[in-house]
């Protein structure tokens, strides 16, 4: 199973540059994630999806965009990079059963290295 | 209100050391889920262990042993004979359902734990 998939690993970006990290996981979880994580931080939610064509905001939405056209996917933009848009972007989801531990397990995609310059 | 305390911002011991890396919460749901993942240098979130709100047995994998007290909130990780191997950011997190009916994850902010040889 690939589980989540987070591209690109690696990317620089200069400023008022848009890009899109892709996420796609095969596991068929409903809840999907989109965190941050900035050096020597801890994780910040940026957006967050409970189905296909549902997306709402987390902490630190503000720069951001999401989509949920498919169960499977959940991409982010960044749309006109500025350098505190550097940081570390993992992606994750949940089966999204609230009555069970294993629909409450959060997967995470091997993050993307995202520098603004 | 959901709270994830991780105190312990950083920790060294010495190799072969016992080490216990703390984790208190805060819920108002009856009904929870508690995570600790693991985040080596190379920068991907490992799933450790996962515990529901029910159930207080403790656990033991190992080094690692995982304590669970519902009186103090707590949910605190033990590494037994630490190794160099062990040196990374621990996150504990605590899923639960928000006032919609959606789970919502919080993490702390983590604890960095060096093991030096």
């Amino acid at each position: 199973n690939a589980g989540v998939t987070q591209t690109p690993k690696f990317r620089i970006l200069k400023i008022g540059q848009s890009m899109t990290l892709q996420c796609t996981q095969d596991m068929n979880h409903n809840y999907m994630y989109w965190y941050r994580q900035d050096p020597g931080m801890g994780l910040k939610l940026i957006y967050y999806s409970v189905g296909a064509g549902i997306t709402d905001k987390g902490e630190v939405p503000n720069g951001y965009n999401v989509s949920r056209s498919t169960t499977e996917d959940f991409p982010l933009r960044l749309e006109l990079a500025a350098p505190s848009q550097t940081s570390v972007y993992f992606c994750a989801s949940t089966p999204g059963d609230r009555g069970s531990l294993e629909g409450n397990t959060i997967y995470f995609g091997e993050g993307s290295w995202l520098t603004v310059v | 209100a959901q709270k994830v305390t991780q105190a312990q911002t950083e920790i060294s011991v010495v190799e072969k050391e016992d080490v216990t890396l703390d984790c208190v919460y805060e819920t108002r749901d009856t009904t929870y889920y508690l995570f600790w993942y693991k985040q080596p240098p190379s920068g991907e979130l490992v799933f450790l262990i996962r515990r529901n709100s029910f159930d207080e047995q403790n656990e033991i994998s190992g080094r690692y042993s995982w304590n669970f007290q519902k009186s103090t909130s707590s949910f605190n990780f033990t590494i037994t004979a630490s190794q160099v191997v062990d040196s990374a950011v621990y996150f504990c997190a605590l899923s639960e359902a928000d006032s919609g009916g959606y789970q919502k994850v919080t993490f702390g902010t983590g604890t960095k734990l060096q093991v030096i040889p």
